[in-house]
């Protein structure tokens, strides 16, 4: 059964204790794997594609990079305001339909 | 710059009304898509529609219709709504099938 895991569910860091993101799938045939931020009563926002093994991409203290089976999302120095839910998913499959199976997601709460 | 617009944000039903989320986007994107979100589940893809014209079943499109009105605009509709159905709605759009999802800020539903 294809699916996109990820873990832990929840992740309590004091400000700059660094720490990583899990996202693992098992689907047929991987076109991009997708990190979205979430905040409270807002839809997802945008953070990252990757497309192929070994790829990296950075954006400020967010750093996903993408192996085979699972993806990762680093966070360097965190601070209070990168407190929010984050998804990953993936798009997979034949033909161009677009459709996404999502992770339920990591609540992150970082402390001040 | 909206992005992606949905109406109305709130909303409470009483089993067995009817009624249509609104949704309209303003990047000139082919692809718009419906998801559901509950707690635990994930996000999950009711309908979709990969351009103009065109409309396809998602993972859960059991009690739900939908009209991609123009290459703008893309309603979905609830016929006989069920306890079941409340959820939080997210629109979305991509430019092209299997490029990146952008999201609009979700409709509260309450069925009651």
């Amino acid at each position: 059964e294809d699916q996109v895991t990820q873990s832990p569910e929840a992740l309590r860091l004091q400000e700059g204790e660094s720490s990583s993101l899990n996202c693992s799938y098992t689907v047929s045939g991987l076109r991009g794997l997708f990190w979205y931020r979430q905040d409270p009563g807002k839809g997802p926002e945008f953070l990252f594609t990757l497309y192929s093994a070994g790829e990296e991409k950075e954006k400020e203290r967010l750093k996903a990079t993408l192996t085979k089976k699972e993806s990762f999302l680093h966070i360097t120095a965190p601070k209070p305001e990168d407190s929010a839910t984050y998804l990953c998913a993936a798009d997979y499959g034949s033909g161009n339909t677009g459709k996404l199976i999502f992770g339920q997601g990591t609540t992150l709460q970082v402390k001040p | 710059n909206a992005g992606v617009t949905q109406t109305p944000k709130f909303q409470v039903l009483k089993t067995g009304q009817s009624m249509t989320l609104q949704c309209a986007q303003d990047m000139n994107h082919n692809s718009m898509y419906w998801y559901r979100q509950d707690p635990g589940m994930g996000l999950r893809l009711i309908y979709y529609s990969a351009s103009e014209g065109t409309t396809d079943k998602g993972e859960v499109p059991n009690g739900y219709n939908v009209s991609r009105l123009n290459k703008r605009e893309f309603s979905l509709r609830l016929e006989s709504a069920a306890p079941s159905q409340t959820s939080v709605y997210f629109c979305a759009s991509s430019e092209q099938s299997g490029n990146t999802i952008y999201f609009g800020e979700g409709s509260w539903l309450t069925v009651v």
